[in-house]
């Protein structure tokens, strides 16, 4: 297994500009969720979702949309990038809220 | 959602057991105490639960108070490999949210 990948590892973005981070997962997860860490900072979620075609918002979900069209896949979308949206963003899955969560290694995005 | 406080920091030595302490007075009968670790440049890792008993598993144990407003991570043996930031969070599986929110850790410095 895989497990969660994340794709690209890293970004750099000019403001006002889109683009998608992908996120997959080969364990059969329902669970699946954004977050995004800022320096020194814990984990904040932005979206998240308990299965294919359902999906919500976290704490920080303006400036994002998300998507779930397979169980595997879970994307990202910054529609117009802005300075403040530079962070580091995990994926996570697990088999439902309740079960342990297993973290991608990350998308380190820069918006200049 | 309940909230959680831990050190902003502890030390340890290599070899030596490591108890990292974690307050939830606002804990309520069906919130969970998760720990996940964060490595450095790295995604959370999942670490242990629990919700009433003393928990353990090849990572750590977990203790937990009589009145569930306390708990400690017990690293038995600390290694150079255990520095990271540890996050101790309530998940609430009785509603509808079992999100995990993350505070900002305890960061764990490992000495040789």
């Amino acid at each position: 297994n895989a497990g969660v990948t994340q794709t690209p590892k890293f970004q750099v973005l000019k403001t006002g500009q889109s683009m998608t981070l992908q996120c997959a997962q080969d364990m059969n997860h329902e669970y699946m969720s954004w977050y995004r860490q800022d320096p020194g900072m814990g984990l904040r979620l932005i979206h998240y979702s308990v299965g294919a075609g359902i999906t919500d918002q976290g704490e920080v979900p303006n400036g994002y949309n998300v998507s779930r069209s397979t169980t595997e896949d879970f994307p990202l979308r910054l529609l117009s990038a802005a300075p403040s949206q530079t962070s580091v963003y995990f994926c996570a899955s697990s088999r439902s809220r309740v079960y342990e969560q297993y973290f991608g290694p990350g998308t380190r995005l820069t918006v200049t | 959602d309940a909230k959680t406080t831990q050190p902003n920091s502890m030390e340890s030595n290599e070899e030596e057991p490591v108890h990292l302490p974690c307050n939830h007075s606002t804990i309520s009968g069906t919130d969970y105490i998760h720990w996940y670790r964060q490595l450095p440049s790295q995604g959370p890792e999942y670490v242990i639960h629990g919700l009433t008993s003393n928990v353990n598993n090849r990572m750590a144990s977990l203790a937990i108070a009589e009145d569930r407003k306390s708990s400690t991570l017990i690293l038995h043996r600390a290694t150079l490999r255990d520095a990271a930031v540890y996050y101790c969070i309530l998940r609430d599986t009785g509603g509808s949210q079992g999100n995990l929110i993350f505070g900002k850790g305890t960061k764990l410095s490992v000495k040789p």
